[in-house]
């Protein structure tokens, strides 16, 4: 039983389409993260949000948008999508003073 | 400079062996630092929390150096399934609560 589950698992989309990937916890943080990872370039940090009220955009923002629903869940939209995004998506909780982070498994996206 | 910098490997070790692996990182003011392990296309789980000046957790090491800004990562006695990428990761520049995460060392433990 994940703690952290992401959907959908894998998805290939076509130019110039609205995506949405959804994220939900069962941890009880109330830190949620949006990161993409590209090989050879690790983990870039797309948005985080501390609360359902508080959402800040990361490193690479432009181009995704989020919506925090609830403390459990966080999902990730690609308004347009676009070649570029093509990538591994993780979402991740944060807790304690020290910000440790557990990951979901996972959405491979691929843009055509 | 990157915030976080390793050197990407591979390291290719027999079973048995001792393999350490360092990390610099950019940000004097850092006051969380991790080792994560990441699977081939699987996510990254947390491996080491790095306290103090280190800490021991079986066959692994974790050392903090803050004048010299590096952490390192010891295993002993490797085993194949240690095999995988290794993740250094700060907290950023930016907030304390961003991570900063490195582009990570590969290791493959051979029979």
């Amino acid at each position: 039983d994940a703690d952290v589950t992401q959907t959908p698992r894998n998805r290939i989309t076509k130019t110039g389409k609205r995506i949405m990937l959804e994220c939900s916890q069962t941890k009880g943080h109330d830190r949620m993260y949006w990161y993409r990872q590209d090989p050879g370039l690790g983990l870039r940090l797309i948005y985080y949000s501390f609360d359902v009220k508080d959402i800040n955009k990361g490193e690479i923002s432009d181009g995704y948008s989020v919506s925090r629903q609830a403390q459990a869940k966080f999902s990730l939209s690609l308004e347009s999508a676009i070649p570029n995004q093509t990538a591994l998506y993780f979402c991740a909780t944060g807790t304690g003073d020290y910000n440790e982070q557990f990951f979901g498994p996972g959405t491979r996206l691929t843009v055509l | 400079r990157k915030e976080v910098e390793q050197d990407p490997g591979p390291f290719n070790v027999p079973e048995g062996a001792t393999v350490a692996f360092n990390c610099t990182y950019s940000n004097s003011a850092s006051q969380s630092f991790f080792w994560y392990r990441q699977d081939c296309r699987k996510e990254p789980k947390l491996l080491m929390s790095v306290y103090s000046s280190g800490n021991e957790d079986g066959r692994f090491t974790a050392q903090l150096n803050r004048a010299s800004q590096y952490i390192s990562l010891l295993i002993r006695d490797s085993k194949l399934s240690d095999s995988a990428t290794y993740l250094c990761v700060v907290n950023s520049l930016q907030t304390a609560r961003q991570l900063t995460f490195g582009s990570g060392t590969q290791l493959t433990v051979l029979p």
